[in-house]
């Protein structure tokens, strides 16, 4: 089971571009990532998927770099809004049986200030 | 866009009570999971089920138990509740055979007295 490693926290200011990296070494050929988004008292909230390369949506980019054993989230001028708990997760999400197990980590508490 | 529906945002029960926890999809995915969240720890998996009444262990099924009748709805059991498992309980779920996300509730905080 491919565990990640993420920073705990991370401060940035309000229309400053913030990249979140996690490390998962062990991830499996048939592994996605994708992470989630958080805010206090809320279930998470779907942000992004990648397999490999770059993906792009209107909220963020996810970059995976060829070996796969990181990706960076990156968040284009945050605001105070994006203030939340971001998990990155490494699973094969088209396994139902036994192993469709998509480990969450403790997440990155990322605070945006004024 | 998806929904899914927790019965409780808030619940406080006793210690030795019998808790069910209702999970409510409305896009006919067959896989559900169910989470806890506590400080520090993350979320752990409890229980998932990929069909109806077909389930699967997770990470921590200690203490608890599922039920999954229909598609659409997915029931965590704490058959004698205990004080330890106060905590943030959440719900997902997402389609079979893709590799689609999973789509969360916004959590059942149960509180064991």
């Amino acid at each position: 089971l491919a565990k990640t490693t993420q920073p705990i926290s991370m401060d940035s200011y309000e229309g400053q571009e913030v990249n979140i990296t996690c490390s998962h070494n062990n991830i499996a050929t048939n592994d996605y990532i994708t992470w989630y988004q958080q805010f206090p008292s809320q279930g998470p909230r779907f942000i992004i998927q990648g397999y490999k390369t770059k993906v792009t949506n209107e909220v963020a980019s996810l970059f995976i770099p060829a070996d796969r054993k990181s990706s960076t989230l990156s968040l284009p001028r945050v605001s105070l809004s994006d203030t939340a708990v971001y998990y990155c997760l490494v699973g094969d999400p088209t396994f139902t049986g036994g192993g469709n197990k998509l480990t969450f980590g403790t997440g990155t508490q990322l605070k945006v200030e004024l | 866009d998806v929904k899914v529906t927790q019965s409780s945002r808030y619940l406080v029960k006793r210690t030795g009570e019998k808790v069910f926890l209702e999970c409510v999809q409305d896009m006919d995915h067959e896989n559900m999971f169910w989470y806890r969240q506590d400080p520090g720890l993350g979320l752990r998996l409890i229980y998932f089920s990929y069909d109806v009444k077909m389930k699967e262990k997770g990470d921590i099924p200690e203490g608890y138990s599922v039920s999954r009748e229909k598609k659409e709805r997915f029931s965590l059991i704490l058959e004698s509740a205990s004080t330890n498992q106060t905590s943030m309980y959440l719900c997902a779920s997402r389609p079979g055979q893709s590799n689609q996300p999973q789509h969360f509730g916004d959590g059942t905080r149960l509180s064991i007295l």
